[in-house]
């Protein structure tokens, strides 16, 4: 069975103070991994995807890297607009040969003025 | 980026009546839609995969005849909770993906459902 863990579950963060979000994941057939932010009742927004082991994508203040095992959202110099949900999911071949996506419980993320 | 628009974005009804949830893709077609369900501090879980023309795809544990699908045309599916219970209120979310140089999906907005 496919899964996803992201951790933390919670971050805390003075504005400006980079850090990183991690997204482990146990998939077989990787075909994606995604990265969302959520506001607070509202539907993810769509932030990256990657696709192979060393590809790295860049928006802004954001960065997301991949490994076979992980996936790093790095978050350089933070602004309090950057505070959300941060979700992590990956697509894989399901049986029935169509496309599953499993998404991780997220990581929520507070950036202090 | 591509908008996905999901109506209603909020709704109360009765328990035992039955509610449909819209969720159009606006400026493209979507050969596959997605509807997933969010619980309070729980991850997105996929109830089924949409595709145009032909029957959905549900996960593991989701009731067929309690939640059904329709895939009519490449910019609309909708989502009907039948008989709906008070364990049914969540947040539903649909997305549609595109290939642009790569896979991208697109998240509509959420429909808050309470069941009364």
């Amino acid at each position: 069975e496919d899964q996803v863990t992201q951790s933390p579950e919670a971050l805390r963060l003075q504005e400006g103070e980079s850090s990183s979000l991690n997204c482990s994941y146990t998939v077989s057939g990787l075909r994606g991994l995604f990265w969302y932010r959520q506001d607070p009742g509202k539907g993810p927004e769509f932030l990256f995807t990657l696709y192979s082991a060393g590809e790295e994508k860049e928006k802004e203040r954001l960065k997301a890297t991949l490994t076979k095992k992980e996936s790093f959202l790095h978050i350089t110099a933070p602004k309090p607009e950057d505070s959300a949900t941060y979700l992590c999911a990956v697509q894989a071949m399901a049986s029935g040969g169509y496309q599953k996506v499993t998404f991780g419980i997220g990581t929520k993320l507070q950036v202090i003025p | 980026g591509a908008v996905v628009s999901q109506h209603p974005s909020w709704v109360i009804c009765k328990s035992g009546t039955s509610v449909k949830i819209e969720c159009r893709s606006l400026d493209f077609q979507a050969t596959t839609m997605f509807w997933y369900r969010q619980f309070p501090k729980q991850s997105l879980m996929l109830m089924a995969t949409s595709n145009e023309g032909s029957k959905a795809t549900y996960e593991q544990g989701v009731e067929k005849d309690k939640f059904l699908i329709n895939h009519a045309s490449l910019t609309l599916s909708t989502l009907t909770v039948t008989s709906a219970h008070p364990e049914d209120s969540s947040f539903y979310i649909c997305s549609a993906e595109i290939l642009a140089g790569g896979t991208e999906a697109f998240f509509g907005q959420g429909t808050r459902l309470t069941v009364v």
